[in-house]
């Protein structure tokens, strides 16, 4: 089974609060991503790492930053969040020559 | 641009009847092709995946699912459906994007499976 780890799970939030959503792997991989997902809608890419201090931008437009100063640890942070960013983030690593195996997802909301 | 096309949103199928889930792609070559399951309130597992080799790759909880070059196609199936099937089933492919690392995922809409007593 997969260690891939997402704090929390479900989040209600105010307009214009900073916040981070937290995910960690146990596996020792070297590559993580974050995905969206809309309800009805496909998952997107938003940014991904293939290593400590390496992170870039995936083919959808996103507002977060996220950090990548510990190979286990791949935060996701929204310095001010808005009701358009209302969805569902995933967290996945893997290898290059494996699969991806993703968390279970923190579902925000913002009111 | 690549994609992924599901062209089922939602199936409805009686338990025991056999399934068969659709996904086409479109790229010029054979990238790496995977099916995810996401039960509600839960992240994505994998299924199955394609690298190369054998066209008829089998998965987890007696799923299977077959490439097709010529149709440019993935679909998944399994025989005898069971009650406890009944979520949504993403198609993805994937190497594509970013280096060609296999977790840079390219996803269909996902079609949801409902599961008839």
């Amino acid at each position: 089974e997969a260690d891939i780890y997402q704090t929390p799970r479900y989040l209600v939030i105010g307009t214009g609060k900073k916040i981070t959503l937290e995910c960690s792997q146990t596996m020792g991989h070297d590559k993580m991503y974050w995905y969206q997902q809309d309800p009805g809608m496909e998952l997107h890419l938003i940014h991904y790492s293939y290593g400590v201090n390496s992170t870039e931008k995936g083919d959808l437009s996103s507002e977060s930053t996220v950090s990548r100063i510990r190979t286990e640890h791949f935060p996701l942070t929204l310095e001010s969040a808005r009701p358009s960013h209302t969805s569902q983030y995933l967290c996945a690593s893997s290898e290059r020559n494996t699969e991806a195996f993703f968390g279970q997802g923190t579902r925000l909301t913002v009111v | 641009a690549q994609s992924v096309t599901q062209p089922d949103i939602h199936i409805t199928v009686s338990e025991g009847a056999s399934l068969e889930l659709r996904c086409n792609y479109s790229y010029g070559a054979t990238p790496y092709l995977f099916w995810y399951v996401q039960s509600p309130g839960q992240g994505l597992q994998l299924l199955l995946k394609y690298f190369s080799g054998d066209t008829l790759v089998q998965g987890i909880k007696g799923f299977e699912a077959e490439f097709k070059r010529s149709q440019s196609s993935f679909n998944l199936r399994k025989p005898s459906v069971h009650w406890s099937d009944a979520a949504e089933y993403f198609c993805a492919v994937g190497g594509l994007l970013y280096g060609g690392s296999q977790g840079n995922l390219i996803f269909g809409k996902g079609t949801k499976l409902s599961v008839k007593p």
